[in-house]
């Protein structure tokens, strides 16, 4: 079971494109996470919103651009992308003092 | 820092055997402890855990068990399935670090029918 989708499901882009990655939940929660999962290393926190504000920023480049303007939504903007940006991206979204976070099924993104 | 350990991949067994995937952790506090599971296509879904030293997680035959002494959190499940193929984290949470959920690297298990 998952209250969180992603779209699109997966993605190509040229490196001189821009795009965007969008995340939903319909969970009532009020955290949100953008994750990076690629081949050859671990699953990688990008980003960390609670209560819509931005409290996590792990040292990710600045083509990378996270946008939460409620609670439910999600965005993540894409420019100028490297070809070692492919990956699978995945969102997820936990309630404050919970433990357990829910994922999305990831947008597996491939950068030409 | 907090970190997660397991078992390195893949790992590779026939229909009906025991599975272990062993997993540590290096914590400072009292994490909870989790098991995701992510299936081919999908995202990462939380299979068990379990809060304080001595429970047991279980979920879908599978059953891990908390070991403050030893640091551990091993998945276990008796008989696995063709269906249970799938990439397995461990993970630990300590909630007065900003509820960050610190993965390991997941193990990676193939059952042949």
């Amino acid at each position: 079971e998952t209250g969180v989708t992603q779209t699109p499901r997966h993605l190509v882009m040229g490196m001189t494109n821009k795009k965007s990655l969008k995340c939903e939940q319909h969970l009532g929660h009020n955290a949100m996470y953008w994750y990076k999962q690629s081949a050859k290393k671990p699953l990688e926190l990008m980003f960390v919103y609670s209560l819509e504000e931005r409290v996590e920023n792990n040292s990710v480049p600045s083509r990378f651009s996270p946008e939460c303007p409620n609670s439910s939504h999600l965005f993540l903007h894409l420019h100028t992308l490297q070809p070692e940006d492919s990956a699978l991206y995945l969102c997820a979204s936990s309630q404050r003092g919970q433990e357990t976070q829910y994922f999305g099924p990831g947008t597996r993104l491939l950068v030409l | 820092g907090d970190s997660v350990t397991q078992m390195e991949g893949p790992v590779t067994l026939s229909e009906e055997a025991f599975l272990t995937i062993n997993c540590t952790y290096t914590a400072t506090g009292y994490p909870s402890l989790f098991w995701y599971v992510q299936y081919p296509g999908e995202g990462l879904q939380l299979l068990l855990k379990a809060t304080k030293a001595d429970d047991k997680g279980s979920n879908k035959g599978f059953e891990a068990t908390y070991r403050k002494e030893t640091t551990s959190f091993h998945l276990e499940k008796g008989s696995v399935q063709v269906s249970d193929s799938a990439v397995y984290f461990c993970a630990l949470i300590t909630m007065n670090r900003d509820d960050k959920i610190i993965f390991g690297k997941g193990t990676r298990l193939h059952i042949l029918p």
